[in-house]
């Protein structure tokens, strides 16, 4: 199985700054179909987890423009240019290239 | 509005069953993949399982921990996606969360567009 190694684990952030977590994988996520199936989730406290980036870069619907996301192959980046108080959470990275689907081990963001 | 409403969580026995739904609304059923995932408490997220949509036969995949005990299953007619839970053990304690497919009519990978507010199953004697 393919391993997904997220750094930092805990990312304390002052509101406004940006913050920035890594995503690693074992091995390229490349599909046979040319797309690459890495994704970002954001999971509020309390709430289920919600879908903020696909194929790498593509914000979901309703995604604030401040996320973004960047890479290929292997390594990838979950970027917020500006972090508000509602971004306070656990985000993890997900393959979804081959099966099975795995994530990362989370990050935790919080307000410093 | 796509929702997912998931129901049949609840406090089980080691060695027991419980069978979960999923009840879908706001898009058509059949068109896409389903897959329920799950989080132990205080833990990360974890993929249980997949079914494929109606184009792709409704074939399934498991996760290595609960295949032969997992069963994952769809009425289309009724928009309803099931996970039969056999053999239950103490470490599939977790909340359950049904997911939809971002993509329409895919097989062979899976990225979970949208999520249901999750069940708990706490196995425990």
């Amino acid at each position: 199985d393919i391993v997904m190694t997220q750094t930092p684990l805990s990312s304390p952030v002052t509101l406004g700054q940006p913050a920035s977590i890594s995503c690693r994988s074992s091995q390229s996520l490349v599909h046979s179909d040319g797309n690459t199936y890495l994704s970002w989730l954001q999971q509020r406290p309390g709430q289920p987890p919600r879908l903020l980036i696909y194929k790498i870069s593509y914000r979901f619907s309703g995604v604030p423009d401040r996320f973004s996301g960047s890479g290929a192959g292997t390594d990838f980046t979950l970027k917020i240019s500006r972090v508000e108080a509602e971004d306070v959470g656990v985000y993890y990275c997900m393959q979804a290239t081959q099966f099975p689907p795995l994530f990362g081990q989370g990050t935790k963001l919080e307000i410093k | 509005e796509v929702q997912l409403v998931e129901s049949g969580g609840g406090l089980v026995q080691p060695g027991r069953s419980l069978r979960l739904s999923c009840t879908a609304s706001g898009f058509t059923f059949g068109d896409y993949a389903m897959s329920w995932f799950r989080q132990a408490p205080g833990k990360g997220l974890e993929w249980v399982d997949f079914i494929r949509s109606k184009a792709y036969g409704g074939t399934t995949e498991y996760a290595a921990s609960v295949k032969n005990r997992f069963t994952i299953s769809r009425d289309n007619s009724k928009s309803i996606a099931y996970l039969q839970m056999n053999s239950l053990k103490t470490e599939d304690t977790a909340v359950y969360y049904c997911t939809r497919d971002l993509y329409y009519g895919s097989g062979s990978y899976y990225t979970p567009g949208y999520w249901g507010q999750g069940t708990l199953v706490t196995v425990s004697s």
